[in-house]
């Protein structure tokens, strides 16, 4: 099984700065990561995938880049509503399931 | 516009036996792999289980394996987790997930979730 793990866990950070989010795989999965945003009460929303490709209605301040074992979430200047907990995951061909990193948290100040 | 709306969950008892459905809308069910996943209260994302777009494969969480069926009635748009056995440590908000549009390997809609709470 691929273990993803992200770092920082915790970012806290003021409106308008730039925010770098790690990723790290235990083995290669090439560019097939994604990146969620999850708020208090409510479900992931999907940001990017393929590591790098942003989802629809996705704001351009948010990119990912990276392959193989070492993927980047940045958020170009962060907006007050930025506020949550990122979370990687990965998934192949075979075997189907997903794993998920265990997420950093974004405050804003 | 795509839905996944759960439904099924609540407060069961240690060893007992619950069945979650997600009904879907919004694009064409059939094509889609979809997935559970699964939430504790204040952890992070666990992934459950995956059945492909026409039900014949199906795979599962190491932790879950045994435990808990997933099933799809495509004539009805609708997924189904059958969860037996179920422990303290299942208690957490379940989602349907459906395989990205983009790459099949992400999830690009989520239900809003259904908690399942194991607990004498």
């Amino acid at each position: 099984e691929t273990v993803l793990t992200q770092s920082p866990a915790t970012l806290s950070l003021s409106p308008g700065e730039r925010a770098t989010l790690s990723c790290r795989a235990s083995q290669s999965v090439s560019s097939d990561l994604a990146w969620y945003q999850q708020k208090p009460g409510q479900a992931p929303r999907l940001l990017i995938y393929n590591a790098s490709n942003r989802a629809t209605g996705i704001p351009a301040r948010f990119s990912g880049s990276g392959s193989g074992t070492d993927f980047t979430l940045t958020i170009s200047s962060l907006e007050p509503e930025d506020s949550a907990v990122y979370y990687c995951q990965q998934r192949r061909n075979w075997p189907p399931g997903a794993t998920f990193g265990g997420g950093t948290k974004v405050e804003i100040k | 516009q795509v839905q996944l709306v759960e439904s099924g969950g609540g407060v069961v008892q240690p060893g007992r036996s619950l069945r979650l459905s997600c009904a879907a809308s919004g694009f064409t069910f059939s094509t889609y792999g979809m997935h559970w996943v699964r939430q504790a209260p204040g952890k992070g994302l666990e992934w459950v289980a995956v059945v492909s777009n026409s039900g014949g494969v199906t795979f599962y969480a190491d932790s879950v394996k045994g435990q808990f069926t997933i099933s799809r009635d495509n004539s009805k748009n609708t997924l189904h987790l059958q969860m037996d056995s179920l422990r303290p440590e299942d208690t957490a908000v379940y989602y349907c997930t459906k395989e990205g549009e983009g790459s099949p390997f992400s999830f690009d809609y989520w239900g809003q979730g259904t908690l399942v709470t194991v607990s004498s």
